[in-house]
């Protein structure tokens, strides 16, 4: 147990669907990422929240939505996925640019 | 950017056998992270170190800032030590884990 939780672990979704991945960190950190890792490729970041401002969008597409309601909540939005968007997607959160620590990850898979 | 480099790919060992994984960077760093991914997908931190070395339990963390290099050990390994160990250094010189960049990962099995 990390502290961070993330729901659901599994997700199948279609091209057309609208769904969401959420993420709540119970450590009292100021600051939480989103992560993508697909097959065989190193994790690659894509957003930053520090205090709930979006501080780093890592060049990731708009269908791609994240929204950080509080410093304990993130959600990361997915409208209009692509098949290469199957991917593990890991939320992690850290006080200041400490330690990170993860979630166990939801993986999505996009038919 | 800092690029990093991490070898071997894929170490496959014998129950008890001493293991080292290494890791190289390109860019002086402020601290080096070593994390722990279980099959499941779930990623531990194991270590977030600047200077010299840390021990917890049976792995000790090495690095040495001037060569940009450091190595994660583990003694008296065990199957439940069978993971992907991946590190990661700040993408950027005064960077923070606010932009962490990763290695590929070591893809380790231990056998009993």
């Amino acid at each position: 147990e990390t502290g961070v939780t993330q729901t659901p672990r599994h997700l199948v979704m279609g091209m057309t669907n609208k769904k969401s991945l959420k993420c709540e960190q119970h450590l009292g950190h100021n600051a939480m990422y989103w992560y993508k890792q697909s097959a065989k490729k190193p994790l690659e970041l894509m957003f930053v929240y520090n205090f709930k401002e979006q501080t780093e969008n890592n060049s990731v597409p708009s269908r791609f939505s994240p929204e950080c309601p509080n410093s304990s909540h993130l959600f990361l939005h997915l409208h209009t996925l692509q098949p290469e968007d199957s991917a593990l997607y890991l939320c992690a959160s850290s006080q200041d640019r400490g330690e990170l620590f993860f979630g166990e990850g939801s993986r999505l898979t996009v038919l | 950017k800092n690029e990093v480099e991490q070898s071997p790919q894929n170490l496959t060992a014998q129950e008890g056998e001493f293991i080292t994984i290494n890791c190289s960077y390109s860019v002086g760093i402020s601290a080096l992270h070593w994390l722990q991914q279980h099959p499941g997908g779930g990623i531990v931190s194991l270590f977030m170190l600047s200077s010299g070395k840390k021990k917890h339990g049976r792995l000790i963390a090495t690095i040495n800032i001037q060569e940009k290099h450091s190595s994660l050990h583990i003694t008296a390994s065990h199957p439940r030590d069978s993971a992907v160990y991946i590190c990661a250094v700040p993408m950027y010189s005064g960077g923070g884990a606010d932009g962490l960049t990763f290695g590929k990962g070591t893809h380790l099995i231990i056998q009993p």
